[in-house]
C-alpha cells in the first residue's frame, strides 16, 4: 500500500517560535496533499488543500499567514506553524493522494502532536 | 454541502459478537464513501471504500460496509468483533476532485 511519513511526530516548542512539520509520500507521487487538525476526541478538520506547484487552498477560517503550506514536488509538503502560541496546539495530519496506486484513497500519516508553551 | 454523520460516539460490544457502526451521509452526486481507523496517537488506517459498483464493500481486518443509497447510509459492520478491533472509527465522504470531510467518529469498545 501507500505510504505516507510525517516528521516530526512530537514537538514542544515556546511560544512566539516557528514549526515546520514534513510530510512525504514514500512510494507514490503525490499530486495532492491535506492538511487537517485534530483536537482531543474530536474529528479531523481540513486545514488546507494544496498541489504540487500550486498555491494551498486555504478553509475558511484557517489563516494562511498562520499556516504556510508548500508543496514543491510530488513527494514533499511541508506546513510551517509561524509564530505559534498555546492555542496552536493539537494533532496535525497530512495526507496525500496520486494518480496511481492512490486515485481515489487518502493516505495518511501518522500526524504530529504539537505543544506550545 | 458534503456531510458526514456518525449518530454514535461510542460503541460497546462483547468480543465474538457481531458490531455495527453507523454513518449517513449527505452529498449532491454521487458519493465516495470511506472508513477510516484511528489508533491512540497516530494517524488514520484506510479501511474500506465506496465509489461504485456493489453495494457490499469488503475491507481490511474483516471489516465491511454497505452502501444503502434510499437511506444515505454507509455502515461499518464486522461479523466478529475482537479486543484489537477497539479504536476511533471515521466515516468519510467525498465527491471527485475534493477532500474528506470526516464525521466526528466513534469510538468502539471491544470486551473481552
Amino acid at each position: 500500500g501507500a505510504v505516507v511519513s510525517q516528521h516530526p511526530s512530537r514537538v514542544i516548542c515556546k511560544s512566539g517560535t516557528s514549526v515546520k512539520i514534513e510530510c512525504r509520500s514514500l512510494d507514490f507521487q503525490a499530486t495532492t496533499m491535506f492538511w487537517y487538525r485534530q483536537f482531543p476526541k474530536q474529528s479531523l478538520m481540513l486545514m488546507a488543500t494544496s498541489n504540487e506547484g500550486s498555491k494551498a487552498t486555504y478553509e475558511q477560517g484557517v489563516e494562511k499567514d498562520k499556516f504556510l503550506i508548500n508543496h514543491a514536488s510530488l513527494t514533499l509538503s511541508t506546513l510551517t506553524v509561524t509564530s505559534a502560541h498555546p492555542e496552536d496546539s493539537s494533532f496535525y495530519i497530512c495526507s496525500a493522494s496520486g494518480q496511481q496506486i492512490a486515485k481515489n484513497i487518502q493516505y495518511f500519516g501518522a500526524g504530529t502532536r504539537l505543544s506550545v508553551l | 454541502a458534503q456531510s458526514v454523520a456518525q449518530p454514535e460516539d461510542q460503541v460497546n460490544v462483547a468480543e465474538g459478537n457481531p458490531l455495527t457502526v453507523k454513518c449517513t451521509y449527505s452529498v449532491s452526486g454521487n458519493p465516495y464513501l470511506f472508513w477510516y481507523v484511528q489508533y491512540p496517537n497516530r494517524g488514520l488506517q484506510f479501511l474500506l471504500k465506496y465509489i461504485t459498483g456493489d453495494n457490499l464493500v469488503k475491507g481490511s481486518y474483516g471489516f465491511e460496509a454497505e452502501f444503502n443509497k434510499s437511506q444515505t447510509s454507509f455502515h461499518l459492520k464486522k461479523p466478529s468483533a475482537l479486543v484489537s478491533d477497539s479504536a476511533l472509527y471515521f466515516c468519510a465522504v467525498r465527491q471527485a476532485g475534493t477532500a474528506l470531510i470526516f464525521g466526528k467518529g466513534t469510538t468502539l469498545s471491544v470486551s473481552s
